[in-house]
């Protein structure tokens, strides 16, 4: 199976200042797709950002940005300008073309944005 | 649009006993999920429809759990004969076929065994 790992259980960073936050993956597969989830304390998971493995251009959405190194598995989560409410877990998740509908997920990282 | 909907929020039950969950997903979406958080882990995958139909099923999935979703529309997961280690986080997901493959996730049902 797919594995996914976060390997920061947590991180902080100063409010307005850069935080990233590090995934790696282990597959065989060529087509997948890779996602960052955010979800907040005692709160509903949301979607941050999302790749392509066919895409060489990283994502970006507003102050969210990855750096997606196919060769080397990784997939990072980067966040300027830091606000008190990116607070949150930070999940990194796998989605294979040929491993069906199963989304595979980290064990995630907590980030604190301190004032 | 309301978004996904799970209930209850939170369970207490005994060990021994039977619980069952509700997921209500987006009303257009075909794809529905069940993970399963435990403390200090990602969401783990459990079960998937599309539509009415089951396709695939974790073999986290014993026996004791059964997952339904008779008309296409919300789902229900039942656990039988409750064990102390099925207390988790219970979370419903539910997505459009193609597209970007994004889903949107419920609040979660929290379980506690005592």
């Amino acid at each position: 199976a797919q594995t996914v790992t976060q390997s920061q259980p947590e991180m902080s960073v100063q409010e307005a200042e850069t935080v990233t936050l590090s995934c790696t993956y282990d597959t065989s597969e060529s087509d997948y797709y890779l996602f960052w989830y955010k979800q907040p304390p005692s709160r509903q998971m949301i979607l941050v950002i999302r790749q392509e493995a066919y895409k060489q251009q990283n994502a970006t959405e507003n102050r969210f940005s990855v750096n997606f190194q196919k060769a080397a598995k990784s997939f990072s989560l980067k966040i300027s300008d830091s606000q008190l409410g990116d607070a949150a877990m930070y999940f990194c998740a796998y989605r294979g073309e040929d491993t069906g509908n199963q989304f595979y997920f980290g064990t995630g990282t907590s980030l604190t944005v301190i004032p | 649009d309301t978004g996904v909907s799970q209930n209850p929020r939170h369970k207490i039950t005994k060990r021994g006993q039977n619980v069952t969950f509700r997921c209500d997903p987006i009303s257009e979406h075909n794809r529905l999920y069940w993970y399963r958080q435990t403390l200090g882990q990602g969401p783990e995958f459990l079960t998937y429809f599309q539509n009415e139909a089951q396709l695939e099923k974790s073999r986290l999935l014993s026996d004791r759990f059964s997952a339904e979703r008779p008309k296409g529309s919300f789902s229900t997961l039942e656990i039988q004969r409750t064990e102390q280690g099925d207390s988790a986080m219970y979370l419903c997901a539910s997505r459009l076929t193609g597209g970007s493959y994004e889903q949107y996730f419920g609040p979660g049902t929290r379980l506690t065994v005592t």
